[in-house]
Order: structure tokens, then C-alpha cells, then sequence
């Protein structure tokens, strides 16, 4: 089956760029999403790309998808102290069939 | 506000006690979810309802049981608990089955 990996931990300083990363096994891929997570909350979806795409741009966030090294980031720009929170990708290789990664716990110091 | 409501938001269970939690959408989506999360292991499926009448296994199935009741709702039953069923759990909606889903505030799963 399909495998998303995450880094588990990231640390920035309050302002500067957040760059969370997400690799998937699965070439197949046709949706990629990145999801939010703030702590006693469910997941929030925040933005999304299509296979066929390489960058998408949504306000801070900033999306890059690697085809050929299955590779996805979301990159935050001027990261605030709310953008603190549990980071998913998930990868969509077929009907019903969604992969979720483990999750990248982002700390921003103020 | 539109979305998804979980009930309970928590709850202790002796080992061998059975409930039911309960989903419900108002977003008139086709497919519901439920996941359990676990530290370090991220979001497990459980059972999946691709549209009303249909149920299907997940990744992570043994010891629960679900009801796509109607089109709105969609409960999972843990009919004898066990200290393993730990977990927060998730209940999620989405239109097609592979766009993105909206999730519920979560269940946070105590069994002693």
C-alpha cells in the first residue's frame, strides 16, 4: 500500500519561512493535501494540488510537488505564532483510498 | 455552522463496556469516515461509507462496528472495549471519496 512519510518535529523562530516536507511511494497520486491540526481539535483542511501540477500558491502557503521524487512541501511564509499546530499530507492514489502521514508537530518561538 | 458534530467529546469505558459514538454531517456529502489517532502513528482508518447503504472495512477494523444510518449520520459501536481501543477518534465527511474531507472536533476514548 501507499506510504507517506513526515518528519515528526519542526522548530522556527516567529517570521521567518516554515518548510514541512512529505515523500509518498505511490506514482499513481492524484489529489495531495495538507491538513492542520491545533491541539484538541480535528483535522482542518488547508490547501491542495492536483498531480498535474507542480506549484500552488494560496496566500502564505505555498505548495511544490516533486513527481518524480514523490516529494510535497508546504512552505509557510512569515510563520506566526498561530500557524503553531500538527502538519498532515495526505495523498490520494484512487477512489476512497487516502493515506495520511504521521504528522509534523511545527513550534514557532515567539 | 456547517460541518461535522461528534458526540461524546469524551469518555471512560471499563474494560469490556460497549457504546456507540456518534457522526452527523449536514453537508449532504456521500462518504463518511471514521479514523482513530494514535501518538506517533497518525490517522488510522477504521471503516469507511462511501454512500448511504454501503459500509467497508478500513486499515485498523477488528473490535468495532459501524451504522451508515442515513445519509446524515454515521455511528461506530465498540461492543466490548478493550484497553487497546485508547485513542481519540475521528469521524469525517466529503463529497466524492477523494476530495478533501472535514473532519469533527474528535472523541477522546478512555478504556480502563
Amino acid at each position: 500500500g501507499e506510504d507517506v512519510e513526515q518528519s515528526l518535529f519542526l522548530s522556527v523562530r516567529e517570521g521567518d519561512s516554515s518548510v514541512i516536507n512529505c515523500t509518498y511511494t505511490d506514482s499513481s497520486s492524484t489529489y495531495l493535501y495538507w491538513y492542520k491540526q491545533e491541539p484538541g481539535a480535528g483535522l482542518q483542511l488547508l490547501t491542495y494540488i492536483f498531480s498535474n501540477m507542480d506549484m500552488k500558491q494560496d496566500q502564505r502557503l505555498t505548495v511544490l510537488l516533486n513527481k518524480k521524487d514523490k516529494h510535497l512541501s508546504l512552505r509557510i511564509a512569515d510563520t506566526q505564532t498561530g500557524d503553531s499546530a500538527i502538519y498532515f499530507c495526505a495523498v490520494v492514489v484512487g477512489y476512497q483510498k487516502v493515506t495520511f502521514g504521521t504528522g509534523t508537530k511545527l513550534q514557532v518561538i515567539p | 455552522n456547517a460541518g461535522v458534530t461528534q458526540t461524546p467529546k469524551f469518555q471512560v469505558l471499563k474494560t469490556g463496556q460497549s457504546m456507540t459514538l456518534q457522526c452527523a454531517q449536514d453537508m449532504n456529502h456521500n462518504s463518511m469516515y471514521w479514523y482513530r489517532q494514535d501518538p506517533g502513528m497518525g490517522l488510522r482508518l477504521i471503516y469507511y461509507s462511501a454512500s448511504e447503504g454501503t459500509t467497508d472495512k478500513g486499515e485498523v477494523p477488528n473490535g468495532y462496528n459501524v451504522s451508515r444510518l442515513n445519509k446524515r449520520e454515521f455511528s461506530l459501536r465498540l461492543e466490548s472495549a478493550a484497553p487497546s481501543q485508547t485513542s481519540v477518534y475521528f469521524c469525517a465527511s466529503s463529497e466524492s471519496g477523494t476530495d478533501g474531507y472535514t473532519f469533527g472536533s474528535g472523541t477522546r476514548l478512555t478504556v480502563v
